[in-house]
């Protein structure tokens, strides 16, 4: 089955800092993955989403992610966060030998200082 | 806009009652998925649905079971309660068509069901 591992699970910036979210993934076959957001209160949205072509993906708000398929890496970065930005980000790959099934990291809450 | 409806957004029951959360999605999708989200395990899916009637079980299916009726309607039941079940349950849905061969899931808001 596939697993998926975001390494922080935690992580603490002041507003204007760089920001990097580690995800690796399991499964070495065609892969869909993804990075959802969840604001407090609030439901889980789309942040943005990569399934062929260039492996630099852009997504909303400033946030961008990379896919190394060498690496069977998928990490969200921002190059300069907002306090708006306070979140917990989670890592999804849909793929494996059910291909639609959505596989989840354990996410990481973002917490941006002021 | 997509939507997916989940009918009640807190739940408390007492430990031994059969529960119904209920889900519904207004965009004709395939694929339907129960999750259940506690903090620093992320998300764990239940079961999901590919079609009516069609059910597989996920990662924690245990005390729990599905509904599928109708295709825009997921309902997830437990049959008897229990605290461990203390949790945030998140319907999802997605597309399985050709056209739509990526798509993401879309979730509900979820449901905080809290077992006394």
């Amino acid at each position: 089955a596939q697993s998926v591992s975001q390494h922080n699970h935690h992580v603490i910036l002041s507003e204007a800092a760089s920001l990097e979210l580690g995800c690796n993934y399991s499964y070495g076959g065609t892969v869909n993955l993804f990075w959802y957001v969840q604001y407090p209160g609030q439901h889980l949205q789309l942040l943005l989403k990569y399934f062929s072509g260039d492996p630099l993906v852009k997504g909303i708000k400033g946030f961008e992610a990379e896919f190394i398929k060498s690496k069977f890496s998928f990490n969200l970065r921002k190059p300069s966060v907002q306090w708006s930005d306070t979140a917990e980000y989670f890592c999804a790959v849909k793929g494996g030998y059910n291909f639609n099934k959505f596989y989840f990291g354990s996410g990481t809450k973002l917490n941006v200082k002021p | 806009d997509v939507k997916v409806t989940q009918s009640s957004r807190y739940l408390v029951k007492r430990t031994g009652e059969k529960v119904f959360l209920e889900c519904v999605q207004d965009m004709d999708h395939e694929n339907m998925f129960w999750y259940r989200q506690d903090p620093g395990l992320g998300l764990r899916l239940i079961y999901f649905s590919y079609d009516v009637k069609m059910k597989e079980k996920g990662d924690i299916p245990e005390g729990y079971s599905v509904s599928r009726e109708k295709k825009e309607r997921f309902s997830l039941i437990l049959e008897s309660a229990s605290t461990n079940q203390t949790s945030m349950y998140l319907c999802a849905s997605s597309s399985q068509s050709r056209s739509s061969y990526n798509s993401p899931l879309h979730f509900g808001n979820g449901t905080r069901l809290t077992v006394t």
